[in-house]
């Protein structure tokens, strides 16, 4: 079973600052994945970064990078030079690495807003 | 690459019509899609599990006989919310992923908003 919590419902940064969204999570698996999706107001679920947990080096794309703490079960969020279009909930999830049963298992999202 | 399309985006009917959602991959074929169901300021929650010519996977709780799921190829597959009743009003969203082997992401429709008068 796979379990992930993120702990900050809400979030705010003003627009070119740097924020860290926070997810910790809990897997019987012995090789995973993590992502991180944003679903801005749109509703359209997008995937922002993806993490093998086997990959010591943290993932990086563009603006976005994460910090994984595999020992801590801890994979968090950067995001830097905030723009106001990176205004939406973010929801961290996990997925098994185990064939036809690989599932998403999402946190309950941290809603993030980008302030002038 | 890795397009997802769904419809309809919007849907309200009455209480007691089945309504039937698209979800197609355009651009990749998708070995596995997935429905989710979304209450508002919720996450999302895995409904049921489909593999190209096979029967869905349903989630513990998820009724089969209400929610019908046919994945007849590789690019398609539907949920109809059969006899739809006010408590079946939410955001659906699809997602397909190219393989059934781990890592692989699952890429989102846009979602359908149901609404059930």
């Amino acid at each position: 079973a796979q379990t992930v919590t993120q702990s900050q419902p809400e979030m705010s940064v003003q627009e070119a600052e740097t924020v860290t969204l926070s997810c910790t999570y809990d897997t019987s698996e012995s090789n995973y994945y993590l992502f991180w999706y944003k679903q801005p107001p749109s509703r359209q679920m997008i995937l922002v970064i993806r993490q093998e947990a086997y990959k010591q080096q943290n993932a990086t794309e563009n603006r976005f990078s994460v910090n994984f703490q595999k020992a801590a079960k801890s994979f968090s969020l950067k995001i830097s030079d905030s723009q106001l279009g990176d205004t939406a909930m973010y929801f961290c999830a996990s997925l098994g690495k185990t064939g036809t049963a690989s599932k998403l298992t999402f946190g309950t999202g941290t809603r993030l807003q980008v302030t002038l | 690459g890795a397009v997802v399309s769904q419809h309809p985006s919007w849907v309200i009917c009455k209480s007691g019509t089945s309504v039937k959602i698209e979800c197609r991959s355009l651009d990749f074929q998708a070995t596995t899609m997935f429905w989710y169901r979304q209450f508002p300021k919720q996450s999302l929650m895995l409904m049921a599990t489909s593999n190209e010519g096979s029967k869905a996977t349903y989630e513990q709780g998820v009724e089969k006989d209400k929610f019908l799921i046919n994945h007849a190829s590789l690019t398609l597959s539907t949920l109809t919310v059969t006899s739809a009743h006010p408590e079946d009003s939410s955001f659906y969203i699809c997602s397909a992923s190219r393989g059934t082997g781990g890592g692989q992401p699952q890429h989102f429709g846009d979602g359908t908003r149901l609404s059930i008068l």
